[in-house]
């Protein structure tokens, strides 16, 4: 089975602080995601990649960038970490094949601000 | 914006089976209908997906109708475990061109409980 691992299932960080959220996914998957999962919001897209060193913007971008350096590998930086970060971010990852499964999750990681 | 509309919630007793319905009445030709299930603290899990013929998998089997615009989701014999929130979710299939195709857009879903 696909695994994807996210490397913190809980982060604890505060207001300022520079935050990097770590994603590998074990299948040579083409495309990754980055999700923030809120009560009463749902999930809602952050970033997704197709490729490496291709990124392209979800729906709530602001106050996040990413990096993918190796097919592997997707990273979500949060460059100056505030309270309304405060978040379940979610990872997944999917192959581009006609009539392939869908997106595989990662288990999230449940960050705090303060 | 939301392709799909699904009920809030449902119950259903252990051992019976469980139909989710969605209605999706804008899909269009190229569309596939997924549905997902996120347990409690979990990530999504993918359960199975279709274009217009019906599907079974070893988790569930999608229903879906002769114009497309519907389409249930059975759990054959519900378990406590199956208790989730099952999102229903219509996107281009995998294999098409352009990143954005590959976003899925998560609704609210259907918080289905099983009961003992």
């Amino acid at each position: 089975d696909v695994k994807v691992t996210q490397s913190s299932r809980y982060l604890v960080k505060r207001t300022g602080e520079k935050v990097f959220l770590e994603c590998v996914q074990d299948m040579d998957h083409e495309n990754m995601f980055w999700y923030r999962q809120d009560p009463g919001l749902g999930l809602r897209l952050i970033y997704f990649s197709y490729d490496v060193k291709m990124k392209e913007k979800g729906d709530i971008p602001e106050g996040y960038s990413v990096s993918r350096e190796k097919k592997e590998r997707f990273s979500l930086i949060l460059e100056s970490a505030s309270t309304n970060q405060t978040s379940m971010y979610l990872c997944a990852s999917s192959l581009t094949q006609k009539g392939a499964r869908g997106y595989t999750f990662g288990s999230g990681t449940r960050l705090t601000v303060v | 914006d939301a392709k799909t509309t699904q009920p809030p919630s449902m119950d259903c007793a252990e051992g019976r089976a469980a139909n989710l319905p969605c209605n999706h009445s804008t899909i269009s030709g190229n569309e596939y209908v997924y549905w997902y299930r996120q347990i409690h603290s979990q990530g999504p899990q993918y359960i199975i997906h279709g274009l217009k013929n019906n599907e079974t998998n070893e988790m569930a089997s999608l229903i879906i109708t002769e114009d497309r615009k519907s389409s249930t989701l059975i759990l054959p014999h519900a378990t406590l475990r199956d208790t989730a929130v099952y999102y229903c979710i219509v996107r281009v299939g995998e294999g098409n061109s352009g990143g954005s195709n590959y976003k899925l857009t998560f609704g609210k879903g259907t918080l289905l409980t099983v009961n003992p």
